[in-house]
C-alpha cells in the first residue's frame, strides 16, 4: 500500500518566516508533486520533480521553491511566508511512465499570520 | 495555458437519484482523464479514469464518458448514497512520464437521505 507522508498536518507561521513542508513516499516513485488546494480553485500545481535534483515549475510557482535531494523526499519551501500563502498543501507521488494514479498525502494546513 | 473547467461547483441530490458532473479541457493533446474523490478531511483518491482511445468506462455505480471532439468529459453516479457525499475533482493530462495533472475546481456533492 502506497504511503505518502507529510510531516506536519497543521502549521501556524508569521509573515516573513521561512517555512519548510516535507513529504516522504515509500514506493520508489520517480514523480513527486506539490499542489495547493483552495476553495473554489481546486488543486493547483506549484512544482513537480521527476528525478533527484530535478524540478519543474507548475502553474503557480511564485513565492515557492522546492528541493529533492533524495528520491523519497520532496520539500516545499516558502522563503518568506505571506498571508496569501495560507492554504492547504498537498503532496503527491506517482511512478514514471504511462499516465496513472497520483497518490496523495494527508495535506498540510498552513496559516500565515 | 492548459485549463480544465468543472461544473457545477455544488450539487445537491436526494438519495437514489443520479448525479452528473461535467468538465471541459483546453489542451487538445490531453489523453488521460481521471476523477478523484475527496471526503471531508481526507486525501483525494482516484475513483475512475479514462483514456482518449475509449469513449465510456463503467465501474459499478460510476461511469465516465469522453467526447474528444468537443473536449469534454463527464462523471455519472447512479443510485447515489449518502457516502457519495464528497468533493469530486476532474483532471486532464498529456500523459508521458511526468504524469502531470491539471485539475478542475471541484464539485461538492451532497446526497440527502
Amino acid at each position: 500500500d502506497v504511503k505518502v507522508t507529510q510531516s506536519s498536518r497543521y502549521l501556524v507561521k508569521r509573515t516573513g518566516e521561512k517555512v519548510f513542508l516535507e513529504c516522504v513516499q515509500d514506493m520508489d516513485h520517480e514523480n513527486m508533486f506539490w499542489y495547493r488546494q483552495d476553495p473554489g480553485l481546486g488543486l493547483r500545481l506549484i512544482y513537480f520533480s521527476y528525478d533527484v535534483k530535478m524540478k519543474e515549475k507548475g502553474d503557480i510557482p511564485e513565492g515557492y521553491s522546492v528541493s529533492r535531494e533524495k528520491k523519497e523526499r520532496f520539500s516545499l519551501i516558502l522563503e518568506s511566508a505571506s498571508t496569501n500563502q495560507t492554504s492547504m498543501y498537498l503532496c503527491a507521488s506517482s511512478p514514471w511512465g504511462a499516465s496513472g494514479e497520483l497518490f496523495f498525502g494527508e495535506g498540510s494546513r498552513l496559516t500565515v499570520l | 495555458g492548459e485549463n480544465v473547467e468543472q461544473h457545477p461547483s455544488t450539487l445537491s441530490v436526494q438519495e437514489g437519484d443520479s448525479a452528473v458532473i461535467k468538465c471541459t479541457y483546453s489542451d487538445s493533446a490531453s489523453n488521460y482523464f481521471p476523477w478523484y474523490k475527496q471526503e471531508l478531511g481526507k486525501r483525494p483518491q482516484l475513483i475512475i479514469d479514462i483514456r482518449s482511445n475509449v469513449g465510456e468506462k463503467k465501474d459499478q455505480r460510476i461511469a465516465v464518458t469522453l467526447n474528444k471532439t468537443a473536449k469534454h468529459f463527464s462523471l455519472h453516479i447512479t443510485e447515489t448514497q449518502p457516502e457519495d457525499s464528497a468533493v469530486y475533482f476532474c483532471a486532464a493530462s498529456r500523459g508521458g512520464g511526468y504524469n502531470k495533472l491539471i485539475f478542475g475546481a471541484g464539485t461538492r456533492l451532497a446526497v440527502h437521505p
